[in-house]
């Protein structure tokens, strides 16, 4: 059974750090791996998806990594801004559903 | 293009009774999952619906059923409501091939009292 990790839960920094996301699953056999974007009570923003033979998609400050053998990805933020905040939800497509971690809480304070 | 819509955005509902969920599509998708979404949780699949018939269906009763229409929409019911249907109700549109990601609506708050 796929299960998908998301490690920070929470976290909290100055504006202009630079910051990695961390994202594990336990079955490599995914067809791709999409990050969203969740503002509170909002629906999903869909941010990068890297397919399954790819190693990394780029988009503005961010850039999302993908080591399939290994279970991991990765969603680093450049010079983070107050208006990155919000939670990060990264999910791997198994067959036809997508499963989801829990999510990174970020907060970039001023 | 447009993306995906739903209606309504909120909703309070009594114990037993019975909703109904609308969705609509980002043009060019032929595929619509549902997801619910509990306070603090990743969302959880529902089920999804590909030309007009359900085809995948995660750890949910009966008593949550759906459509979809000729034109792709969809509809998610939920019979006999319970409070823990308490959720994020969302809606995502794809393609059938895995080469396209899922774009998803800005979800119904579901409050059941």
């Amino acid at each position: 059974k796929q299960e998908v990790t998301q490690i920070p839960a929470a976290l909290s920094v100055p504006e202009g750090e630079n910051l990695v996301l961390n994202c594990s699953f336990t079955d490599s056999a995914i067809y791709n791996l999409q990050w969203f974007r969740q503002d509170p009570g909002k629906g999903l923003t869909s941010l990068l998806l890297i397919q399954s033979s790819q190693r990394e998609q780029t988009s503005g400050r961010l850039n999302a990594s993908l080591d399939k053998s290994s279970g991991r990805s990765t969603l680093y933020i450049a010079a983070s801004q107050p208006g990155d905040s919000a939670t990060y939800l990264c999910a791997v497509r198994n067959t036809d559903k997508l499963i989801f971690g829990t999510g990174t809480r970020l907060q970039v304070f001023p | 293009e447009t993306g995906v819509t739903q209606s309504p955005t909120h909703l309070i509902k009594t114990r037993g009774q019975q909703v109904t969920l609308r969705c609509s599509s980002q043009s060019g998708h032929n595929t619509v999952s549902w997801y619910q979404q509990a306070l603090g949780q990743g969302p959880q699949f529902i089920f999804q619906y590909y030309r007009e018939e359900e085809n995948g269906r995660g750890n949910f009763p009966p008593r949550f059923s759906g459509l979809q229409f000729p034109n792709y929409s969809s509809e998610l019911n939920v019979n006999a409501l319970e409070l823990d249907d308490s959720a994020l109700y969302l809606c995502a549109s794809s393609l059938r091939t895995a080469l396209t990601g899922y774009t998803f609506g800005s979800g119904t708050r579901l409050t059941v009292v």
